[in-house]
């Protein structure tokens, strides 16, 4: 059963347009819900990330959205540029055990 | 802020051969470190955690006697992949996680294990 459900698989955005990425999960139990972006050949790296007690964070052009009643989160990426072009992964974890990943969504912004 | 250093970043190896993939905390210390596997154009699955001196707790499926983890101290783990088979061509990917309910996992750069 996959536990964080991720969509759209891929998404092409025009720059300058807002990037919008979604997740659903069914633990009741995840309390720290982030946002990665990776580029290929290259880990990680964590770009924004919300714990339940909280319903939008912001930081410069990425905004996560969080609805706890739904179990759903997004990641909105504002003025979308070209080197935003790669792979997003949302995730979630509990009590600080490993993250848990999505299937990743595939962003490409056209000039 | 929180750096993690994997080592070596690419590496190809002989069927049969074993490989050793280091992770470091260079700027905190990691009590707990997760080892991920990545193949092409999918998403990271956890192999293993490790807690600093102890066993490691591997995933389903993943053969822990193949895939060996050291956690020996707060700042290193290392993922050796033993008698090594094509199928274990991948890119593995560390990650470490800092004292506190406050800290954020930090990621390694990832290695890309090529097996011929």
């Amino acid at each position: 059963q996959q536990q964080v459900k991720q969509s759209p698989q891929s998404l092409i955005v025009q720059k300058g347009g807002i990037s919008i990425i979604n997740c659903a999960y069914e633990n009741t139990a995840f309390d720290y819900f982030p946002w990665y972006q990776q580029f290929p050949g290259k880990g990680p790296a964590l770009l924004i990330a919300i714990r339940p007690d909280v319903s939008e964070k912001k930081e410069g052009r990425f905004t996560i959205s969080f609805n706890k009643s739904a179990k759903q989160f997004s990641l909105h990426i504002m003025d979308s540029q070209p080197g935003d072009s790669a792979t997003y992964f949302c995730a979630a974890s509990k009590a600080g055990t490993a993250l848990i990943f999505g299937k990743g969504t595939t962003l490409s912004v056209s000039s | 802020g929180a750096v993690v250093s994997q080592h070596p970043s690419w590496v190809i190896c002989k069927s049969g051969t074993s490989v050793k993939i280091e992770c470091r905390s260079l700027d905190f210390q990691a009590t707990t470190m997760f080892w991920y596997r990545q193949f092409p154009k999918q998403s990271l699955m956890l192999m293993a955690t490790s807690n600093e001196g102890s066993k490691a707790t591997y995933e389903q499926g993943v053969e822990k006697d193949k895939f060996l983890i050291n956690h020996a101290s707060l700042t290193l783990s290392t993922l050796t992949v033993t008698s090594a088979h094509p199928e274990d061509s991948s890119f593995y990917i560390c990650s470490a996680r800092g004292v506190g309910v406050n800290y954020g996992y930090t990621f390694g750069s990832g290695t890309r294990l090529t097996v011929v």
